[in-house]
């Protein structure tokens, strides 16, 4: 089955940037997303359509794309961060979502 | 604004079936896949399936074939996913979420717990 993978891990210092890199085979054909959850919470889309950012997600916020790999771009990063990050996105056919395994962001 | 509404939290037992509803509004709701999502405590977020809910039809994960439905009625614009023969790793918030115009909304989840 078709599978997204993400590093479970990324620490950054405040005010660094933080980079959380997803590696599918079809993402050079379908849209990634992106979501930040922090304990409790629902997850927050924070990038759609690879680099879109919704309405009220900071600026620092950013996403990008090279061939089979998406990544989420966090400039500057703060202290409010900190959160697990998953990416998601759909098969080569357009009908199953796929979840990376989630990202877990820490700010030292 | 598009808004989904879920129904509220549900404490069911080993082998029996819930079924958790989507109320939609805010766009129109034939027109976009309604799909399902959980997560289950301290995991990561997995995809159930979708239906189409111009004609019913569903794509359900291969995992949750045979123990899955997902319906809905078009005239109150809400979507239903039941699990049946529920088992306690069923234990999880489930989520509805949508795309309208690829942009994907989510419903404020829905937590089901399985314990006898």
């Amino acid at each position: 089955s078709y599978e997204l993978t993400q590093p479970p891990s990324v620490s950054v210092s405040p005010g660094q940037t933080a980079r959380i890199t997803c590696s599918g085979d079809a993402l050079p054909k379908e849209y990634a997303y992106w979501y930040q959850q922090k304990p409790g919470q629902a997850p927050i889309l924070v990038i759609y359509k690879d680099s879109e950012r919704p309405s009220g997600i900071p600026e620092r916020f950013s996403g990008s794309g090279s061939g089979t790999t998406v990544t989420l771009t966090i400039s500057g990063v703060q202290a409010e961060d900190e959160a697990d990050y998953y990416c998601q996105s759909t098969d080569s056919s357009s009908t199953f979502w796929v979840f990376g395994g989630g990202t877990k962001l820490t700010v030292l | 604004q598009v808004q989904l509404v879920q129904s509220g939290a549900d404490v069911m037992k080993p082998g029996a079936s819930v079924k958790v509803s989507c109320k939609a509004s805010g766009y129109t709701f034939n027109g976009y896949y309604m799909h399902w999502v959980r997560q289950a405590p301290g995991q990561g977020l997995e995809w159930m399936g979708r239906i189409n809910p111009n004609n019913g039809g569903a794509n359900y994960a291969q995992k949750f074939q045979g123990r899955v439905t997902m319906t809905r009625d078009t005239s109150i614009s809400t979507a239903y996913m039941e699990l049946s023969r529920l088992r306690s790793d069923d234990t999880a918030v489930y989520y509805c979420a949508t795309f309208p115009d690829l942009v994907p909304y989510w419903g404020q989840g829905t937590l089901v717990t399985v314990s006898s």
